[in-house]
């Protein structure tokens, strides 16, 4: 079946815009995260949902970021008021339940790029 | 925070060659996983090793785990310029969830 797919690949924004990022995770997966990833960096952890709930948001940086699952299936993070230091990629992963042994399948990211 | 931390941070060797990376972590894990990225997007994940194992294979691929040293190493077998990409360990919370932590990654390069 398909992988996990994210949508935009690439968003170019201004400073202090409004910005959305999708996730289609693999049907059937019930956990689902979020990481960022900056240059020359190995990803970091924003949140992960179990289901529709947040089960950890303790990545977020503040509270411009915010993220929802409301089915269960498809999540979006949600940025406010971007600022230039919000630039990275962002990537999304499923897992099929959120155990520690479960590989996660990862996304091929969103490139946010803030002006 | 990142708590893997992988050397070499570059490793450039010549198609046929073996090439060793090495991973540290700070606190106890349940197991360490290795992924690896092209071109900065997706990352695919290519082999888990649980704390209570010690030598893991897949392929070309040999994992080795010490968890009293808090290391791991990842031995890429007869590389292919194919294999250029870069490599992350990732380690999980020890709290049964599967949230991962990164390291900055190894980025290898195989000449043909």
């Amino acid at each position: 079946g398909a992988g996990v797919s994210q949508t935009p690949s690439n968003k170019v924004t201004e400073k202090g815009k409004y910005v959305e990022l999708r996730c289609d995770p693999i049907s059937g997966h019930t956990a689902l995260y979020w990481y960022r990833q900056s240059l020359g960096q190995g990803p970091e952890f924003l949140i992960y949902f179990q289901g529709t709930g947040a089960a950890d948001d303790s990545g977020l940086p503040n509270d411009r970021f915010f993220a929802v699952r409301p089915e269960g299936s498809v999540s979006t993070l949600k940025i406010q008021r971007t600022e230039r230091g919000d630039s990275a990629v962002y990537l999304c992963a499923s897992s099929l339940q959120p155990i520690s042994y479960n590989e996660q399948f990862f996304g091929p990211g969103t490139r946010l790029t803030v002006l | 925070s990142q708590q893997g931390e992988e050397d070499p941070q570059a490793l450039s060797i010549q198609e046929g060659e073996n090439a060793t990376m090495n991973c540290s972590y700070k606190t106890s894990i349940n197991n360490l996983q290795w992924y690896r990225q092209n071109s900065g997007r997706g990352l695919v994940h290519l082999i888990l090793i649980r704390s209570n194992e010690r030598e893991k294979h897949s392929g070309r691929l040999r994992v080795t785990l010490d968890t009293s040293k808090k290391s791991s190493s990842l031995l890429i077998t007869a590389s292919r310029a194919a294999d250029t990409a870069s490599y992350f360990c990732a380690t999980d919370s020890n709290s049964g969830y599967s949230t991962l932590t990164f390291g900055k990654g190894t980025m290898l390069l195989v000449s043909p």
